[in-house]
């Protein structure tokens, strides 16, 4: 079974411009949970998706957006970039719900010039 | 908000040593789980360790887990370099519906050779 992959792997944009990340899941996983990871706050929860509906989010501003697609594959906007948006940002799949076990992609390294 | 802490931040061992890491959280938890991340990949799912139990085994890991304390320890034994990684602690929080899980800052441990 294929993991979880994210594209791009790094990107590199500059301040006031937008991204989006794509994450496609473990095949038959419907929960995808986005993260961000900076050193300064760890890991922090952005919001998951399941069934194409948002069912948790994180204290993010409204910048950070994200949707799910009927085949699972999720992707995540980020509007107006910041230099503080420079982070790791990990996407994870799970069977059903986002409290078990999850399975991480690589991640997409972002930095924010 | 970091649910749970992990102790120590940092961990320097030699090559066959036992390494131990201790996560403490805040509120009840339905399980917790231990995370390994390499430099800047992504997480991998180590164990998971339910409420009602006590300790669990996985080859060289042993994890305890203490509900009336809120804390857990993840205990490596006879360490190798390639378990030179960042080690975190995650939890599933009781509450109404499905919660995201939420992970400690993380134990960096450098295995020497």
């Amino acid at each position: 079974k294929a993991g979880v992959t994210q594209t791009p792997r790094y990107l590199i944009k500059t301040r006031g411009q937008q991204v989006t990340l794509s994450c496609s899941p473990i095949s038959g996983h419907r929960s995808v949970s986005w993260y961000q990871q900076t050193p300064g706050q760890g890991l922090q929860f952005l919001f998951e998706y399941f069934s194409e509906t948002q069912r948790n989010k994180g204290n993010f501003p409204g910048r950070f957006s994200g949707r799910q697609f009927s085949n699972s594959r999720s992707e995540m906007n980020v509007s107006t970039l910041e230099l503080g948006d420079s982070a790791l940002y990990l996407c994870a799949s799970s069977l059903v719900a986002s409290g078990n076990e999850q399975f991480f992609g690589p991640g997409t390294r972002l930095t924010v010039l | 908000s970091q649910q749970g802490e992990e102790d120590p931040q940092a961990l320097s061992i030699q090559e066959g040593e036992n390494a131990t890491m201790n996560c403490s959280y805040k509120t009840s938890i339905n399980n917790l789980q231990w995370y390994r991340q390499n430099s800047g990949r992504g997480l991998v799912h180590l164990i998971l360790i339910r409420s009602n139990e006590r300790e669990k085994h996985s080859g060289r890991l042993r994890v305890t887990l203490d509900t009336s304390k809120k804390s857990s320890s993840l205990l490596i034994t006879a360490s190798r370099a390639a378990d030179t990684a960042s080690y975190f602690c995650a939890t599933d929080a009781v509450g109404s519906g499905n919660t995201p899980l939420v992970f400690g800052k993380g134990t960096r441990l450098s295995v020497i050779a």
